[in-house]
């Protein structure tokens, strides 16, 4: 079946643009993650959906950075005036319905800031 | 708080090699550990896992230990093969938020034939 996928591939924005990002979790998936991976880094978690549950937002580094997910199915990474430390591949994983440790990850939309 | 160190890469073996590579954890309580393997031109997938302590995951001729005493999960193969070229990333899940995971900075393998 489809996989995770996200949209667009490369972005490539000026300093102080707002973006958008786009993730399409696999059918069926109720929780979705979103991730950074800056340069040489780990995977910095960002926000995490389940269900119809409030958002654990804890991982979002400013208020530059929001998400949201309208019918629990598709999502949206939205960066207001980005930066260039803003530069960086965007990550989207779904899991299925009680199977919260197994993430299937999306091929990623990678930023760059000029 | 919680956190994943991994051995920095890359590492370069010849085919038939045996494998391992380190990942060390930080964490309250008992949190799960994975390792994720991202082929090239792919999305991260999951490799193995293992929920508590003393626990072994195994896939694909991998295996890692769950060792709560040296907070640790390296990851080996008897026999690597070109095929395993990939990033490999360490993770755990805390143990009070199990859906709020922690990856290390992932560690690239290149087999040479």
């Amino acid at each position: 079946g489809a996989g995770v996928s996200q949209s667009p591939s490369n972005k490539v924005t000026e300093k102080g643009k707002d973006v958008e990002l786009r993730c399409d979790p696999i059918s069926g998936h109720t929780a979705l993650y979103w991730y950074r991976q800056s340069l040489g880094q780990g995977l910095e978690f960002l926000i995490y959906f389940q269900g119809n549950s409030a958002p654990d937002k804890s991982g979002l580094p400013s208020d530059r950075f929001s998400a949201e997910r309208t019918g629990g199915s598709v999502s949206t990474l939205t960066i207001q005036r980005t930066q260039q430390e803003d530069s960086a591949v965007y990550l989207c994983a779904s899991s299925p319905p009680g199977v919260a440790d197994t993430q299937y990850f999306g091929p990623g939309t990678r930023l760059t800031v000029l | 708080g919680d956190s994943v160190t991994q051995m920095e890469g890359p590492v370069t073996l010849s085919e038939e090699a045996f494998l391992t590579i380190n990942c060390t954890y930080t964490a309250t309580g008992y949190p799960s550990l994975f390792w994720y393997v991202q082929y090239p031109g792919e999305g991260l997938q999951l490799l193995l896992k293992a929920t508590k302590a003393d626990d072994k995951g195994s896939n694909k001729g991998f295996e890692a230990t769950y060792r709560k005493e040296t907070t640790s999960f390296h990851l080996e193969k008897g026999s690597v093969q070109v095929s395993d070229s990939a990033v490999y990333f360490c993770a755990l899940s805390a143990t009070y938020n199990f859906n709020k995971f922690y990856f290390g900075s992932g560690t690239k393998l290149n087999v040479k034939p």
